[in-house]
């Protein structure tokens, strides 16, 4: 599985877009880049994930470059509620999921 | 209705004691998990079961024994318990082992006296 490497904590305000980076320069061809998050003392909660094209949902968007050697998580309007440490993970299918140290967001009013 | 859920939430014990955590997952899924988020808060991946059947288990003492009755269930026993299981325990779920979406309960904090 592909090693990735996200910025330990990252501050945003309230009602304005997050983007949380991910570098992932080892990912290969049929790894794909997976979003989680963790909001304190819950357990992990599944955002979004891709291959090559970029994604959105009604969570987020996520925009992978065209190297795939790194991708961003878009939170468009973030609110206190997005509060959360958030994982970037790249896998194979079939693979076990494994989560690094993450990026704590703090949204602030 | 809870989609996965895991009980008890919390859990207070002795050292040298034996515990159980049981997690139960409606949504039909195949593949089931274990994870364990330590105090610097890492999630490693303890166990794995598709359709009642182990197919991971990382380097985990014996002393944590797994069982599935149905595949909706994962247990996870845990004897002679050491200050170091001191940890939150999450139990997930997915429709099927190579799929990566996880649903994830709201974790069992386990403290050893």
């Amino acid at each position: 599985d592909a090693k990735t490497t996200q910025p330990p904590s990252m501050d945003c305000a309230e009602g304005r877009a997050a983007n949380l980076p991910c570098n992932h320069s080892t990912i290969s061809g049929n790894e794909y880049v997976y979003w989680y998050r963790q909001i304190h003392s819950q357990g992990p909660q599944y955002i979004i994930h891709g291959l090559k094209n970029n994604e959105t949902n009604e969570m987020a968007s996520l925009i992978i470059t065209e190297d795939r050697k790194s991708s961003t998580l878009i939170l468009p309007h973030a609110t206190l509620r997005d509060t959360a440490v958030y994982y970037c993970i790249g896998i194979g299918a079939g693979n076990m999921l494994t989560f690094g140290g993450g990026t704590r967001l703090m949204v602030k009013p | 209705d809870t989609a996965v859920s895991q009980t008890p939430k919390y859990l207070v014990t002795q050292m040298g004691n034996d515990k159980s955590i049981k997690c139960e997952q409606n949504l039909g899924h195949d593949t089931m998990y274990w994870y364990k988020q330590d105090s610097k808060k890492f999630l490693k991946i303890m166990f794995s079961y598709n359709n009642k059947e182990l197919i991971i288990n990382e380097t985990v003492p014996n002393r944590f024994s797994p069982k599935s009755p149905d595949k909706a269930h994962l247990n996870l026993h845990i004897n002679s318990l050491e200050l170091g299981d001191s940890a939150v325990y999450f139990c997930a779920s997915s429709q099927s082992h190579s799929n990566e979406k996880l649903f994830f309960g709201s974790g069992t904090q386990l403290s050893v006296l």
